[in-house]
C-alpha cells in the first residue's frame, strides 16, 4: 500500500519570499507523483506531476517539484510566492497501473503581505 | 478550460435516508471517480469507473454505495442509507490519460 505525509499542515509566509512544501512518501512499488491545489471553494487542480525522466518538474504558477528517490520526497517549491498562492495544497501518489490517488492531509499556505 | 460540475453543493440529509450526488464529467473523459474529504482528515478515494463499470473501489465502498452513469453524460453516486459518518465533501473526478479534473464538491451533512 501507499501512504503519503505532508510534514507540515500550516505554513505562513510573507508575500514574494520563498516557500517548500513538504511530502515524503511510502511504497514498495514505482509510483507516479502529483501536486493539487485547492483554492476556497474550488476543487482540486493539477499543479504539476511527475510520471518519468527529469527529477525536476515545472508546473502551473511558477511552482517546481523535485523527486527524491532516495529519500522519498517530492518536495514543492516557489523563488517569490504572491498572495493568490494562498490555497491548501494536496501532495498525491499513484501506484503505475492503478487508478487511485493516495493523497496526504494537506499544507494550508498563507501569504502575508 | 473545460470543468466538472457537480450538483448540489450543499446537501443536508437524514440518517437513514438515501441521497445521490450528482456530476457531469469531462465529456470526452474515459475514466470517472468517486474521493470524499471529512472534515480535517485527507481525501479518500471511494471508486473509479471505466467502460460502464467499476475499475477500482476502496474499503469504504461497501454495499451502501453505488455508482452508476445513467446516460451519456452524467455520473451519480448513491449512498443508500446515510450514517452519521457519511458526512463529508464528496468530489468528481474525470480523467484523461494522467491529470484528473476535479469538480468543486459535494458537502454532504447527514443529520
Amino acid at each position: 500500500a501507499q501512504s503519503v505525509t505532508q510534514l507540515d499542515s500550516q505554513v505562513p509566509v510573507f508575500e514574494e519570499a520563498p516557500v517548500e512544501l513538504r511530502c515524503n512518501y511510502s511504497s514498495s512499488v514505482s509510483v507516479y507523483l502529483f501536486w493539487y491545489v485547492q483554492y476556497p471553494n474550488q476543487g482540486l487542480q493539477l499543479l504539476l506531476k511527475y510520471l518519468s525522466g527529469s527529477t525536476l518538474v515545472k508546473g502551473i504558477n511558477g511552482f517546481e517539484a523535485e523527486f527524491n528517490k532516495s529519500q522519498t520526497s517530492f518536495h514543492l517549491r516557489k523563488p517569490s510566492v504572491h498572495i493568490s498562492d494562498t490555497a491548501e495544497y494536496f501532495c498525491a501518489v499513484r501506484r503505475q497501473g492503478a487508478q487511485k490517488l493516495v493523497f496526504g492531509q494537506g499544507t494550508r499556505l498563507t501569504i502575508n503581505p | 478550460e473545460p470543468e466538472v460540475t457537480q450538483t448540489p453543493s450543499h446537501q443536508v440529509t437524514q440518517m437513514g435516508q438515501e441521497v445521490i450526488l450528482r456530476c457531469v464529467p469531462i465529456s470526452n473523459h474515459l475514466y470517472f471517480y468517486w474521493y470524499r474529504q471529512i472534515l480535517g482528515q485527507k481525501v479518500e478515494f471511494l471508486v473509479s469507473f471505466y467502460n460502464n463499470e467499476i475499475s477500482e473501489k476502496s474499503e469504504i465502498f461497501d454495499d451502501q454505495f453505488s455508482v452508476e452513469r445513467p446516460d451519456g453524460s452524467n455520473f451519480t453516486l448513491k449512498i443508500r442509507s446515510t450514517k452519521l459518518e457519511d458526512s463529508a465533501m464528496y468530489f468528481c473526478a474525470s480523467s484523461e490519460e494522467e491529470k484528473l479534473f476535479f469538480g468543486s464538491g459535494t458537502q454532504l451533512s447527514v443529520l
